[in-house]
């Protein structure tokens, strides 16, 4: 399966800032996901980013609070913008590995936020 | 748009039990269904998935279920062991053929494996 990294693994920042989240593959893959895990909850869904075309948002997401970007077939970043503590949770990148079936999501390690 | 709810919330049995976890989806056009375990502060990991075309799966001590005409799938774990301690997560997806989909998750359930 891929290997996935993400950057930063934590941090604590004040809300009305922004933070950038990395997320690097080891190998091309057409479709990487970005998720948010509150705390003690399920994985929920933000948008799905393809290299080339602007990300697709869920129901709740909009553009302007999580930006994304996916400037090649290895890396996307996710922004969370104006933060406030609502905004503390986990965050996850995850991709489709082609090897051997699509469907296949693997997920990177997260990113664990805290807003003040 | 797909819905899926996971029973139990939390469950605790003996080692060497077995463990069930249940997820009903709402949406009869999806076709895979992975299960994911997540161990405390760790990313959630696959341990086993299923495709509508095939009725049951099992790899070692785990094995899931499908029954497409009740819409429910169920992850079965014997012979427990303290290491499978976790937070199990179930999800559905539609894969329209040669596209791409997106999983819903369920809601999560916390098994304990007692010594």
């Amino acid at each position: 399966s891929a290997v996935i990294s993400q950057k930063p693994s934590r941090d604590i920042c004040q809300r009305g800032t922004s933070l950038t989240i990395q997320c690097q593959v080891d190998s091309q893959v057409t479709m990487m996901f970005w998720y948010r895990q509150q705390p003690g909850q399920s994985l929920t869904l933000i948008a799905t980013a393809n290299q080339g075309s602007e990300a697709t948002y869920e129901s709740g997401f909009v553009i302007d609070k999580f930006p994304i970007s996916r400037p090649n077939l290895t890396f996307s970043t996710l922004t969370v913008s104006n933060m406030s503590p609502e905004d503390s949770s986990i965050y996850l990148c995850s991709v489709e590995d082609p090897y051997p079936l699509e469907e296949t999501q693997y997920f990177g390690p997260g990113t664990r936020l805290l807003v003040l | 748009g797909e819905n899926v709810e996971q029973h139990p919330s939390t469950l605790s049995v003996q080692e060497g039990d077995s463990a069930v976890i249940k997820c009903t989806y709402s949406d009869s056009a999806s076709n895979y269904f992975p299960w994911y375990k997540q161990e405390l502060g760790k990313r959630p990991q696959l341990i086993i998935d299923i495709r509508s075309n095939v009725g049951e799966k099992k790899d070692q001590r785990i094995a899931v279920t499908l029954n497409k005409t009740a819409k429910h799938f169920s992850l079965h774990i014997t012979e427990t062991q303290p290491e499978d301690s976790a937070v199990y997560f179930c999800a559905a997806s539609y894969y329209p053929p040669g596209n791409t989909g997106k999983l819903i998750f369920g809601q999560g359930t916390t098994l304990q494996v007692k010594p």
